[in-house]
């Protein structure tokens, strides 16, 4: 079955630097990889999403890349500020019976923004 | 408002009481899911459903049973809670994306509490 391994577990950044998290995959049939943020206390919310036909998406702030040769994909968060601070879990899923299958989430990142 | 809601939000118990966290979605959801969450263990799938009365084993099913009568609803059940029992306990719901090719956004209930002493 699918695994995805998520890098780092916890990344530091100073307010205005740029945060990267990795996600690799390894079932070769996933084709749909989203990014969910949880803040403190709260439930996983989707940020961000990228099917495999597509190599990258932007959405303000916060890009995500996909590399199918590698079976990687990453998210990209440029002039991070505090309010980014939370937990960011990767996740891969493929077509199953004719229909989307089980998200596999990655372990999770804590992003801490230092102000 | 399209949500998922989840009952109780805490829950303190006792080893062996048998207690139901409700899950129960507004969105006409045919695919309803459990994860637990645990410190360093990401989200792990307990049991999910397809649609009404067709439900199957996540990655941790053991010590859970769900059934799905109706289509909104998806109650998880401990029938004996043992202290590794002890986390966080989502629901989650979306669309199967049956025959459309499409890619759903799945949507977290707010979370459940449980402790198990």
């Amino acid at each position: 079955g699918e695994n995805v391994e998520q890098h780092p577990s916890t990344l530091s950044v100073q307010e205005g630097d740029s945060a990267v998290i990795k996600c690799t995959y390894s079932d070769s049939a996933s084709n749909y990889f989203p990014w969910y943020k949880q803040e403190l206390g709260k439930r996983p919310q989707l940020i961000i999403d990228i099917r495999s036909n597509v190599g990258e998406k932007k959405d303000q702030r916060i890009a995500v890349t996909l590399n199918k040769t590698a079976k990687h994909f990453s998210l990209h968060i440029t002039e991070t500020q505090p309010e980014d601070s939370a937990v960011y879990f990767c996740a891969a899923s493929r077509w199953e019976g004719g229909s989307q299958g089980n998200l596999i989430f990655g372990k999770g990142t804590k992003l801490s923004v230092k102000p | 408002e399209a949500q998922v809601t989840q009952n109780p939000r805490y829950l303190i118990t006792v080893t062996g009481k048998k207690l139901t966290v409700t899950c129960s979605q507004n969105m006409n959801h045919e695919y309803m899911s459990w994860y637990r969450q645990d410190p360093g263990l990401g989200l792990r799938q307990i049991y999910y459903s397809m649609n009404v009365e067709v439900t199957d084993k996540g990655d941790v099913p053991e010590g859970y049973k769900v059934s799905r009568k109706e289509k909104r609803n998806f109650p998880l059940i401990l029938e004996s809670p043992s202290p590794n029992q002890t986390s966080l306990y989502f629901c989650a719901s979306r669309i199967t994306g049956l025959g459309t090719f499409l890619q759903e956004t799945q949507y977290f209930g707010p979370g459940t509490r449980l402790l198990v002493l």
